[in-house]
């Protein structure tokens, strides 16, 4: 069985620090690594892929990956009300199956 | 506009009934995926398609069916539901290569009573 696991929260941050969000899996196999954020009540939205070691940075999010460790991270950085939802970690070994944590849902209070 | 569109949004059924969620996408994705999501449990993949014809199972396929006759359209199958396939399902569609960035459906809420 390839787990996926997340913390699930809630994780709460005041407005403008950095949310650290992490996901460890178990398949050393796994080759892709996905951020997703789900807003109540709506579905999975990409935020960012990443597959190879180390930092990968978009805006305010960074993902970080260390496959030694066998775990992926996003970043948040100034952290905005507007970023409050569930986010959601999903790896792929040979992108046709995926498998997703349970989520992580992030607060930020204003 | 690209967009995933799944109905019924929302169904209620009784055991024993067979039902079909429909998926289709406007964006002439290969990839096609359901996904049926649970507290607690997260996302779980149920059936995926990697193009017309092409069908293999995720991770909890049972009691469930799928096609895909259409590149656009990949229906979900329930043949005979039953209470413990109350969820909420998701559709997603992506190209194959690249970032696989994974387009959802607005997702189907059923209830087997």
């Amino acid at each position: 069985q390839k787990e996926v696991e997340q913390n699930s929260g809630p994780l709460s941050v005041p407005e403008g620090a950095i949310a650290s969000l992490n996901c460890t899996y178990s398949d050393r196999g796994s080759q892709s690594f996905f951020w997703y954020r789900q807003y109540s009540g709506k579905s999975p939205e990409l935020i960012m892929f990443i597959y190879s070691n180390g930092d990968k940075e978009d805006g305010r999010f960074t993902a970080q990956l260390n496959k030694a460790s066998q775990y992926v991270s996003l970043l948040i950085r100034d952290s905005q009300p507007s970023d409050s939802a569930t986010y959601l970690c999903a790896v792929t070994y040979n992108f046709n199956k995926f498998y997703f944590g349970s989520g992580t849902k992030l607060n930020v209070k204003p | 506009e690209a967009q995933v569109t799944q109905n019924p949004r929302y169904l209620i059924t009784v055991t024993g009934k067979k039902l079909t969620v429909t998926c289709s996408q406007n964006m002439n994705h290969e990839y096609m995926s359901w996904y049926r999501q649970d507290p607690g449990l997260g996302l779980r993949q149920i059936y995926y398609s990697m193009n017309v014809e092409v069908t293999d199972k995720g991770d909890v396929p049972e009691g469930y069916k799928v096609s895909r006759k259409e590149k656009r359209n990949f229906p979900l199958i329930l043949e005979s539901p039953s209470p413990n396939q109350t969820s909420l399902y998701f559709c997603a569609s992506s190209i194959t290569g690249g970032d696989w960035e994974a387009f959802f459906g607005q997702g189907t809420r059923l209830t087997v009573v």
